[in-house]
Formats: structure tokens, C-alpha cells, sequence
């Protein structure tokens, strides 16, 4: 079974700083892992996955993540937080077992909060 | 390309109303589907997700059913609704086994009254 954990429920930068959103997995099989992005009232959208090729991923709106298996980890980072970035952020992990379905299992989300 | 449409975008129904929300899918055929809730300050909770017409599977036993009479039309309903099945609804699509993620539509907002 797999599991993912956002440590973190809320983080706040500032305007220009590093961004850090912290998850953990766990996985009985190597994973797929993912970024979503959700802003207010709107569904979630891909910000980037690791899918076993390189282990930095980059993504859109500059984000980029590092799948460090000995770490158990897939932290989300952007050098320098803009306003806009503002939004809830989930981690999501899935097995590779090709069986015809995919199930994603979501962690509990990391509100970003980005203030002047 | 692939595009996921969901509908209402905001809805207010009455404590013991019925529910119909509606997903579809276009530029893309057998996906697999999903219905998802996110209560206020809570984390996605995975409802129902179907792999073909007519099959559905069901996360955890509720007040809610879903049905896909056409291949690429989810349908979430509910003969009666509870105060407690306010929250935001969002319906998703994959491709199947593999590293592809979901798609996600825009999602409906549900208040029960």
C-alpha cells in the first residue's frame, strides 16, 4: 500500500524567498510521484511528476522536486516565491504495478501562504 | 487533446434534495474515472472511480452513488442529501496503469441547506 506525508499544513514565505513543501512516502513498489496545485474553487492542476527517469523533476511556474529514495522524500522547491504562487499544494503517490488502474493516494495538503 | 467537464460549478440544494453531478471527458476513450470530495479544512477523499461503463467501485459507504452509462460520462447522485455531503466535488480522469496522474476538472460547489 502507499501512503504520502506533507509535513506541514500551512507555510509562509515572503515575496523572493525559498519555497519548501516537505513530502515523505512510503511504497511497497517503486512509485510514481506527483505535485498538484489547487487554487481557491478551482480542481487540481499537474504541477510536475517523477515517473523513475531523472530524479530532478522540473515542473511548471519554476517549481522543480528531487526524488531521493534513501530519504523516502519527493520535496517540492522554487528558488523565489511570487504572490501568484499562493494556493494549496498536495502530494500525491502511486504503485507501478500495471494493472489497468491507477491509484493516486493524496496526501492532506500544504496551504502556501506568500506575503510582500 | 483530452478536456474534463464538470457541472454545476456552485450549487445550494435543500437538506433531503436529490443530487446530479455530472462529469465527461472528451478526446479520449475507456478512461478511468473518479469522484473526489474535499470537505472544508480536509484533504481529498476518494469516493467512487469507475475503469469501464457500468463498473463502479465505491471508497467508503455513504450517501452517495455514482454511475457511467456512456464511456466518458460520470455521474455523481444522491436520492437525498445531508448536511453533511457539503463540500467540493471533483470529478478526474486517468489514462490508466502507469505514470500518467489525473486530470482534473474544475470541480462543483456544494452547500446543503
Amino acid at each position: 500500500a502507499q501512503s504520502v506525508t506533507q509535513l506541514g499544513s500551512h507555510v509562509s514565505v515572503s515575496e523572493g524567498a525559498l519555497v519548501l513543501l516537505r513530502c515523505n512516502y512510503s511504497s511497497s513498489v517503486p512509485p510514481y510521484l506527483f505535485w498538484y496545485v489547487q487554487y481557491p474553487n478551482q480542481g487540481l492542476q499537474l504541477l510536475l511528476k517523477y515517473t523513475s527517469a531523472a530524479t530532478l523533476v522540473k515542473g511548471i511556474n519554476g517549481f522543480e522536486a528531487e526524488f531521493k529514495k534513501s530519504e523516502t522524500s519527493f520535496h517540492l522547491t522554487k528558488p523565489s516565491a511570487h504572490m501568484s504562487d499562493a494556493a494549496e499544494y498536495f502530494c500525491a503517490v502511486s504503485g507501478t504495478l500495471n494493472t489497468g488502474f491507477q491509484k493516486l493516494v493524496f496526501g492532506t495538503g500544504t496551504r502556501l501562504l506568500v506575503s510582500p | 487533446s483530452q478536456t474534463i467537464h464538470q457541472w454545476p460549478a456552485t450549487l445550494v440544494q435543500p437538506v433531503g434534495s436529490p443530487l446530479s453531478l455530472e462529469c465527461t471527458v472528451e478526446g479520449t476513450s475507456n478512461p478511468n474515472l473518479y469522484w473526489y470530495r474535499q470537505a472544508a479544512g480536509r484533504g481529498l477523499q476518494l469516493l467512487f472511480y469507475s475503469v469501464g461503463i457500468g463498473q463502479i467501485s465505491s471508497e467508503v459507504p455513504q450517501n452517495l452513488s455514482a454511475s457511467r452509462p456512456q464511456d466518458r460520462q460520470f455521474i455523481l447522485s444522491s436520492k437525498k442529501l445531508l448536511l453533511s455531503d457539503s463540500g467540493f466535488y471533483l470529478c478526474a480522469w486517468s489514462a490508466g496503469a502507469g505514470g500518467y496522474g489525473y486530470t482534473f476538472g474544475s470541480g462543483t460547489r456544494l452547500t446543503v441547506v
